[in-house]
């Protein structure tokens, strides 16, 4: 159980187009998702967390209307890099909880298996 | 600001030893403590929760808790090429569902 799933796991873009990515829990409800972003070699940074039915929570220095996240539903959210550029090419990576959790007592969080941007 | 703080390493054992990783967190009122595995161009994979004093085991993997001293440890033992990846701890402050990264610990198993 607890399975989360990311599409797609890999896309190449020019420069100023928009790119969405999905992230989907198949096998619980999720409350609550969160977007990271992950540099090679580096550590992860939270950039948002999004609750179903309401508006995402940005992290200090991510632009909201750059990285657009809508959580319509309690297994879906998705990622909207809008106007992309090469320095926004990076890993990214989904997780969904459940709070209070359904799957464990410990809120804990399930990955999905990330998707890699290559803003040209 | 709440802190994680993990030495980077990385942490070199032989293959069959026991890997010591450790992590050291700031908010006193901490109520989870996860560890996650990175391989490499990888997503984190979940391999141990706890939220209690003292010890955790699963198979060959043992989390350890401290909430007076504050640090939170993993133990794997008998360790293989295999476990060779970044470890993550990730900790869950007083009052929040948020859990905050540890920047990870490298971990190289050679044979």
């Amino acid at each position: 159980g607890a399975v989360v799933s990311q599409h797609p796991s890999r896309v190449i873009c020019k420069s100023g187009t928009s790119v969405k990515i999905e992230c989907r829990s198949l096998d619980f409800q999720a409350t609550t998702m969160f977007w990271y972003r992950q540099f090679p070699k580096k550590s992860l940074m939270l950039m948002a967390t999004s609750n179903e039915g309401s508006k995402a929570t940005y992290e200090q220095g991510v632009e909201k209307d750059k990285f657009l996240i809508n959580h319509a539903s309690l297994t879906l959210s998705t990622l909207t890099v809008t106007s992309a550029h090469p320095e926004d090419s990076s890993f990214y990576i989904c997780s969904a909880t459940y709070y209070p959790s359904s799957v464990s007592s410990y809120n804990e969080q399930f990955f999905g298996p990330g998707t890699r941007l290559t803003v040209l | 600001q709440k802190e994680v703080e993990q030495n980077s390493g990385p942490l070199s054992v032989p293959e069959g030893a026991i890997a010591s990783l450790n992590c050291t967190y700031s908010d006193r009122v901490s109520q989870s403590f996860f560890w996650y595995r990175q391989y490499s161009g990888k997503s984190p994979e979940l391999i141990m929760s706890i939220y209690s004093n003292g010890d955790k085991e699963d198979g060959r993997f043992t989390a350890q808790l401290n909430k007076a001293s504050q640090y939170v440890s993993l133990l794997i033992r008998d360790s293989q090429p295999s476990d060779s990846a970044t470890y993550l701890c990730a900790v869950t402050p007083g009052g929040s569902y948020i859990p905050t990264f540890g920047r990870g610990t490298s971990l190289i198993v050679h044979p």
